[in-house]
């Protein structure tokens, strides 16, 4: 166990909805990282928060967007959602950011989009 | 941005052999390379990883090499169990990226009892 938990495990919702993904990081982290995971593209960065503040974004879809909260948990919203939007969604979270801090993944969100 | 590829896609050893896994990045300011462990239905695990000041680092049955010159590091893990059936991913990331990963493709390694 990480210490790093997400909620849902699993969603399964229809094209054109709107979700939303929660991730809490383990005690003490600072920072939060969301990559996503599908068979066509593998783990892919997504976007970064440290503090409540956006670090960096990587592939991530206009479509999406994130925030971290003052309690440091942060949610991933997904809109308008394809068939291809379909895959593994994880958090990940580390002391703080740079500086090479190691990052511990949860368990992850599978989306299931019909 | 940094580029990682990692191989073989996959792997599969006797229970006691040794396995290796081999990942090479494109990015000369890359400097920290860790590598993880996903079961099926599970997050990704940290088993090792290593920065770019070392050569190499090894934790019981599981060992890291870095070649900076040569752009790539490897994965050993020696006495392999059917425990250590999994997907392994590498990754790679330069300081000044925030931290961010660029990960392998994955190796699926399965150790037959």
């Amino acid at each position: 166990d990480s210490g790093v938990t997400q909620t849902p495990k699993h969603l399964i919702t229809a094209t054109g909805q709107r979700v939303t993904l929660r991730c809490s990081p383990r005690s003490g982290d600072l920072s939060v990282y969301w990559y996503q995971q599908s068979l066509d593209q593998g783990l892919q960065f997504l976007i970064h928060y440290y503090n409540g503040e956006e670090r960096a974004k990587g592939n991530i879809l206009e479509r999406f967007s994130a925030q971290q909260f003052p309690d440091l948990h942060s949610e991933l919203n997904l809109s308008s959602l394809e068939l291809g939007d379909s895959a593994l969604y994880f958090c990940a979270s580390s002391v703080r950011a740079g500086g090479l801090y190691e990052q511990y993944f949860g368990p992850g969100t599978r989306l299931t989009v019909t | 941005g940094e580029n990682v590829e990692q191989h073989p896609s996959t792997l599969s050893v006797q229970e006691g052999d040794s396995a290796v896994i081999k990942c090479t990045y494109s990015d000369s300011a890359s400097n920290y390379f860790p590598w993880y462990k996903q079961e099926l239905g599970k997050g990704p695990q940290l088993i090792i990883d290593i920065r770019s000041n070392v050569g190499e680092k090894k934790d019981q049955r599981i060992a890291v090499t870095l070649n900076k010159t040569a752009k790539h590091f490897s994965l050993h893990i020696t006495e392999t169990q059917p425990e250590d059936s999994a997907v392994y991913f590498c990754a790679a990331t330069p300081n000044n990226a925030g931290n961010m990963l660029t990960f392998g493709g994955g190796t699926r390694l399965m150790v037959k009892p």
